[in-house]
């Protein structure tokens, strides 16, 4: 069944670790998002790639880094988690000439 | 700079009532206008979508009314149920970069039996 996973569902980890969220999608989507949603916020873009070898920010900066080396898999990775990045991380992917997104269930993340 | 705004913040609605969800915009560039649910635990899943050269879409008990002079759209829910209680996003399309989806804040809603 075509669909998009991310792991973990959820984390706890203190301050200053290194972390890689992981997303991947079997549909052979061309487009990947990851999305920052806080509880009554709107969702927040904060990176995107068109297809293999590009990634672009969005419009929330942000300290995470992603890389598309594979169509199927848009890791993102935080150096050294802050309390501030406590959030939930979205990602989504979507098919060139399809506006519909398909979104993972999400990973929330807690820094202490 | 918020470019979808979405109100109410929560709805509560009688079972069988109309829920009834707003969004307004002001880039006239948007091209495509969907609704997500999302429930908890789950990311947002497509819900409906329409385009600015349609004033309504219906599909099943999901209507979305679309006022393209006064950038306004909205989402009713008729003879709402209590398996509808989820947070519902509003969006629009933008025309560059990636053609990102810009989301209104979430309207969290409940239907009491």
């Amino acid at each position: 069944e075509a669909d998009i996973y991310q792991t973990p569902r959820y984390l706890v980890i203190g301050t200053g670790k290194k972390i890689t969220l992981e997303c991947s999608q079997t549909m052979g989507h061309d487009k990947m998002y990851w999305y920052q949603q806080d509880p009554g916020m709107e969702l927040h873009l904060i990176h995107y790639s068109y297809g293999v070898n590009s990634t672009e920010k969005g419009d929330l900066s942000s300290e995470s880094t992603v890389s598309r080396i594979r169509t199927e898999h848009f890791p993102l990775t935080l150096e050294s988690a802050r309390p501030s990045h406590t959030s939930q991380y979205l990602c989504a992917s979507s098919e060139t000439g399809n506006y519909g997104y398909t979104f993972g269930s999400g990973t929330r993340l807690t820094v202490v | 700079q918020q470019q979808v705004k979405q109100s109410p913040q929560s709805l509560i609605v009688q079972k069988g009532g109309i829920s009834i969800i707003n969004c307004a915009y002001e880039n006239t560039a948007f091209d495509y206008f969907p609704w997500y649910q999302q429930f908890p635990g789950k990311g947002p899943a497509l819900l409906i979508a329409i385009r600015p050269d349609v004033s309504e879409k219906k599909e099943g008990r999901f209507t979305i009314s679309f006022n393209k002079s006064a950038k306004q759209f909205s989402l009713h829910i008729m003879d709402s149920q209590p398996g509808d209680s989820a947070t519902y996003f509003c969006a629009a399309r933008g025309q560059t970069g990636a053609n990102n989806l810009f989301f209104g804040t979430g309207t969290r809603l409940t239907v009491i039996p």
